[in-house]
């Protein structure tokens, strides 16, 4: 099942910088995505998400994109700092309530 | 705030066992979920329930799988004869209203 894809494993920046992780999807049916961040054994932590009718979503440092017509959405961390360091899901749902489709992950290094 | 917790954080069982993982959602949250995650691999999508009933499950939910709300505040997930390939982190969500689900922190199960 390959819906969802997070083509890059890993992603190293310098802390102040930007962060950018990118995800592409498949299914046209999506309407919904969401962005989890998630700590070695924790839980996925809701960071943001976008609505299809949307473009563009901003949430203090946390900003996500989405580009419908490349089925392709990215997460802009702005300034990156260290404790950002974890593995990020993108995530997509093609109903309210529905289940979450996630991709594999990318593992965010901030380096001091 | 409000969070999902998890009961144990560590399961160790036998092949051919029975399990039961344990959940309490977030109080006023209507849709609940279970999902998996084997080691190396992806988040699935397990099953989730609503108004005391399974509304949507995956493949992977056979007839060994079974959920529960058995009072008002417990969601439960069985494993009737665990096999080998159950072992993962499963990890509970909930959500009031929308498409943002929260997480618990995960039940690690090692079936030996």
């Amino acid at each position: 099942d390959q819906q969802v894809k997070q083509n890059s494993p890993s992603l190293s920046v310098q802390e102040g910088r930007i962060s950018i992780l990118n995800c592409d999807y498949t299914n046209s049916m999506f309407d919904y995505f969401l962005w989890y961040k998630k700590y070695p054994a924790e839980g996925p932590t809701f960071l943001i998400s976008i609505s299809s009718i949307k473009d563009k979503n901003e949430d203090g440092r946390f900003t996500v994109f989405l580009n419908k017509s490349a089925k392709h959405l990215s997460l802009h961390i702005v300034p990156s700092q260290p404790g950002d360091s974890a593995v990020y899901f993108c995530a997509a749902s093609g109903t309210s309530y529905g289940k979450l489709t996630f991709g594999q992950g990318t593992i965010l290094t901030v380096h001091p | 705030e409000p969070e999902v917790t998890q009961t144990p954080s560590h399961q160790v069982t036998q092949m051919g066992q029975e399990v039961i993982l344990r959940c309490v959602p977030i109080s006023n949250h209507l849709y609940f979920y279970w999902y998996r995650q084997i080691l190396g691999q992806k988040v699935e999508f397990l099953v989730s329930f609503y108004n005391n009933e399974i509304s949507e499950k995956s493949e992977i939910f056979d007839d060994q799988f079974s959920v529960e709300r058995p009072d008002g505040s417990n969601f439960t997930l069985k494993i009737r004869s665990t096999k080998l390939e159950d072992s993962a982190m499963y990890f509970c969500a909930s959500t009031p209203d929308s498409y943002e689900q929260y997480f618990g922190p995960g039940t690690r199960l090692t079936v030996t």
